[in-house]
């Protein structure tokens, strides 16, 4: 069964803290999303990788940075948190472009608060 | 730029109907089609996806169409029960793109 594992379903975090969200996907996808999720705005796309090392920003990359060191595995790093950066973040997955139907898979997500 | 709708943005009927969600889209130059469930607080979860060469796809009660000449994908939902309370959302993948455009969801319940 393909999992898309999130490794914190909820954090609190001070203004100014550095957060890393962390994601791991066991079914070998190249493709890799971060999403932040609020009320009346949907689904953003933050960043989103398609390769080890290789990164696109988003729609709404401003106060974030990514990291993609092993395939399976994509982090989402807020450098210094703020009140506005808190929100739900959604991890998913694909398979590269042009290659199966292009199912995207989510994680159960990250409740982060910034105090 | 493609836009995703659905409408309505909530929904309530009693246990045994059968509905229809809707989603609708700007640009029919789409890879696939997919429809996710949303429990609170939880995250998405993959119902249906549909390619863009194909017309429709069935998963138990669930049934998925898509109609690129109209812009325009349905959800039905046969014999509808109160564990079918949840925010539908769809999402399109606009072709030779990875990025995939969501639109904002119809909450359901169902009334037992």
């Amino acid at each position: 069964d393909v999992k898309v594992t999130q490794s914190s379903r909820y954090l609190v975090k001070r203004t100014g803290e550095k957060v890393f969200l962390e994601c791991v996907q066991d079914m070998d996808h190249e493709n890799m999303f971060w999403y932040r999720q609020d009320p009346g705005l949907g689904l953003r796309l933050i960043y989103f990788s398609y390769d080890v090392k290789m990164k696109e920003k988003g729609d709404i990359p401003e106060g974030y940075s990514v990291s993609r060191e092993k395939k399976e595995r994509f982090s989402l790093i807020l450098e210094s948190a703020s009140t506005n950066q808190t929100s739900m973040y959604l991890c998913a997955s694909s398979l590269r472009l042009g290659l199966g139907p292009g199912e995207l898979f989510f994680g159960e997500g990250s409740r982060l608060t910034v105090l | 730029k493609q836009e995703v709708t659905q409408i309505p943005a909530a929904l309530s009927v009693p246990e045994g109907e059968n509905l229809v969600l809707n989603c609708s889209f700007t640009d029919s130059a789409i890879y696939n089609l997919q429809w996710f469930r949303q429990d609170p607080g939880k995250g998405l979860t993959s119902l249906l996806l549909i390619q863009s060469s194909q017309r429709e796809q069935t998963s138990g009660r669930l049934n998925a169409s898509l109609d690129k000449s109209s812009g325009r994908s349905t959800l039905y939902i046969a014999a509808s029960q109160p564990g079918d309370s949840a925010t539908y959302l769809c999402a399109s993948r606009t072709s030779g793109t990875y990025k995939y455009i969501f639109g904002t969801g119809t909450r359901l319940k169902v009334l037992a």
